[in-house]
């Protein structure tokens, strides 16, 4: 299956400030998908980053506070801007893997203060 | 968005008991996917199922997906500590926005030596 390197794997943010995630896959994919997990709670889909077209933000996530990069194939990154406390979550970047199901990075925990 | 009916949220067993827990949807899935994830580390694939009625084994691990397509279950037999984590099933539909995996809200899993 592929090998998502996820960095940083956590941070403590001042509130306003920003953060930029990167996940580099060792095989080139199609579709990266970035998720968030709020403390205790399963998954949601902010956005899946395509190469070479802007990212598909899903309803109640914007590109202005969550900008997406994917410069290539095998990597991407996602912005969380402008952070306030409730921004405070897990950060998970994903790949679909064949036969394998969705692959996962090791997520970053950030924190806002 | 969407999630699904994923019980129990959480359980609490000696080493060695039989654990299942099961998922259910309103919509028809072409899809199972039975993930765990451990403190401080993205979801890890379990068990992929892609067939109505398909059962798949992995050591410990049974899963099925079900005939009517809405619904699977996880089996995890002779429980020992190193199942402790939280574990999430997910579906997907068959194309386009149906694509996107809609997930559970997780059962917890406390095992006791």
């Amino acid at each position: 299956s592929a090998v998502i390197s996820q960095k940083p794997s956590r941070d403590i943010c001042q509130r306003g400030t920003s953060l930029t995630i990167q996940c580099q896959v060792d095989s080139q994919v199609t579709m990266m998908f970035w998720y968030r997990q709020q403390p205790g709670q399963s998954l949601t889909l902010i956005a899946t980053a395509n190469q070479g077209s802007e990212a598909t933000y899903e309803s109640g996530f914007v590109i202005d506070k969550f900008p997406i990069s994917r410069p290539n194939l095998t990597f991407s990154t996602l912005t969380v801007s402008n952070m306030s406390p409730e921004d405070s979550s897990i950060y998970l970047c994903s790949v679909e893997d064949h036969n394998y199901g969705y692959t996962f990075g090791s997520g970053t925990r950030l924190t806002v203060v | 968005g969407q999630q699904l009916n994923q019980s129990p949220q959480s359980m609490f067993i000696q080493e060695g008991e039989d654990v299942s827990m099961n998922c259910t949807s309103s919509s028809i899935f072409n899809t199972w996917l039975w993930y765990k994830q451990e403190p401080g580390e993205g979801p890890v694939l379990l068990i992929a199922l892609y067939k109505a009625g398909e059962l798949t084994s992995n050591g410990r691990l049974t899963a099925q997906f079900g005939i009517t397509r809405k619904d699977s279950f996880l089996n995890i037999s002779a429980s020992i500590p190193s199942d402790v984590g939280i574990y999430f099933c997910a579906g997907q539909g068959s194309a386009g926005n149906n694509r996107k995996l809609i997930w559970g809200l997780g059962t917890s899993l406390a095992v006791n030596p």
